[in-house]
């Protein structure tokens, strides 16, 4: 089992539906973050939570709203998307947001297909 | 702003030869850390190795090493002895001491090895 696991790991939806990205990190970590992978460009920070504060919004679209309800679980709540949202989402973890050192911890993604 | 560059979109090696991938990186930082990451299928990103900017010696990590050249601003990842698990996509990234939660990647280095 990996120390940070994503759910669903695949999601077809259509552009009215209202899902969610569930995140869990095993590792007692303090951060969590959500990046969003598209075809041919590079990692995009989307979301960075820090002992459950919202520490950063990449200017992310508000169909796209995060919700740290407690230092191990991380959730994407998604409503109203586009067919241009249709990417590999990643979420990470790392021990200390301020630590240069600090590397992040990956989930394996969840795969989301906008109809 | 700080930026990464990989200029290699893919690679191929010669099983149990070793390979240089590339990695550039602008900044004005300075300190900063440079990292790389393994991407296999899975989608997983699975942290590789470390470099910090005030290291004297450059990063050794098993069979990766990180060729840090501060001057060149390059932090070209080596990996020895390839190994047919070790096809997958790699990225650079780095994070600055300002901005020590961005995590900022580059496109990514597509490596294939050849039996």
């Amino acid at each position: 089992e990996t120390g940070v696991t994503q759910t669903p790991r695949h999601l077809v939806m259509g552009m009215t539906n209202k899902k969610s990205l569930k995140c869990e990190q095993h590792l007692g970590h303090n951060a969590m973050y959500w990046y969003k992978q598209s075809a041919k460009k590079p990692l995009e920070l989307m979301f960075v939570y820090s002992l459950e504060e919202r520490v950063e919004n990449n200017s992310v679209p508000s169909r796209f709203s995060p919700e740290c309800p407690n230092s191990s679980h991380l959730f994407l709540h998604l409503h109203t998307l586009q067919p241009e949202d249709s990417a590999l989402y990643l979420c990470a973890s790392s021990q200390d947001r301020t630590a240069n050192t600090g590397e992040l911890f990956f989930g394996e993604g969840s795969r989301l297909t906008v109809l | 702003a700080q930026k990464i560059t990989q200029t290699q979109p893919g690679m191929f090696v010669q099983e149990k030869e070793a390979v240089t991938l590339d990695c550039t990186y602008d900044t004005s930082d300075p300190s900063y850390g440079l990292f790389w990451y393994k991407q296999p299928s899975s989608g997983e990103m699975i942290f590789l190795i470390y470099q910090g900017s005030y290291d004297q010696q450059n990063a050794t990590e098993g069979r990766y090493s990180l060729n840090f050249q501060k001057a060149r601003k390059s932090a070209n990842l080596v990996i020895s002895a390839s190994q047919l698990g070790d096809s997958a996509m790699y990225f650079c990234a780095m994070r600055g001491l300002d901005s020590s939660y961005k995590l900022i990647f580059g496109s990514g280095t597509r490596l294939l090895v050849r039996p």
